[in-house]
């Protein structure tokens, strides 16, 4: 398998403009998860859904974040519209299960916003 | 709530040296506890986990970590450091939540 796969990569854009962050989970996993990694606050979990649908999402910073996971096998993670406080790195996860299942990592989006 | 403290921000040690990596959490009830590691420009990778039974744990590239619930530790540990473990090392607890709680992280830097 080739992993948690996102794109782009690397994002660069202005303040106020839209910006999307895309995930592909491992295939047959059940969980997704978002987070967000600062120097300031460290590894923060945003969302994490289950079977496509949101189950917790009281780490999204305010409503200009929104998630969606439209089927098993892709998500988004939106910013619209982009601040420069929101400059970070965005990782996308996915595991079997929760609790002691293992999270598997994708190599994370750094978003900055100028 | 549960919480991590990883108190130990920066780490320099010499190739072959052993490490211990600190890793101190807070939850009401027996904690998942995960150690991840991240080299730059990586996603996590995870090194070992604990949740219940034997309280030495045993990874991957040579790491093994310690439960112990009377200091609330779990401290990872490797008797001989090679180079290419210089990275970012992450500890991490969940629990009934099923979400996971990361400390801020421990550097490790390696000397030749």
């Amino acid at each position: 398998d080739a992993g948690v796969i996102q794109s782009p990569r690397h994002e660069v854009t202005e303040m106020g403009q839209e910006v999307t962050l895309r995930c592909k989970p491992i295939s047959g996993h059940d969980y997704l998860f978002w987070y967000r990694q600062t120097m300031m606050r460290g590894l923060e979990l945003l969302i994490y859904f289950n079977n496509n649908v949101p189950i917790d999402d009281s780490g999204m910073p305010e409503d200009r974040f929104s998630a969606k996971m439209p089927n098993a096998s892709f998500s988004t993670l939106k910013i619209q519209p982009s601040e420069p406080r929101d400059s970070a790195v965005y990782f996308c996860a996915s595991s079997l299960g929760l609790y002691t299942d293992t999270q598997y990592f994708g190599p994370g989006t750094r978003l900055t916003v100028l | 709530a549960q919480s991590v403290t990883q108190p130990d921000i920066h780490i320099t040690v010499s190739e072959g040296a052993s490490l211990e990596l600190r890793c101190n959490y807070s939850y009401g009830a027996t904690p998942y506890l995960f150690w991840y590691v991240q080299s730059p420009g990586q996603g996590l990778q995870l090194l070992l986990k604990y949740f219940s039974g034997d309280t030495l744990v045993q990874g991957i590239k040579g790491f093994e970590a310690e439960f112990k619930r009377s200091q609330s530790s779990f401290n990872l540990r490797k008797p001989s450091v090679h180079w290419s473990d210089a990275a970012e090392y992450f500890c991490a607890v969940g629990g009934n939540t099923g979400k996971l709680i990361f400390g801020q992280g421990t550097t490790l830097q390696v000397k030749p």
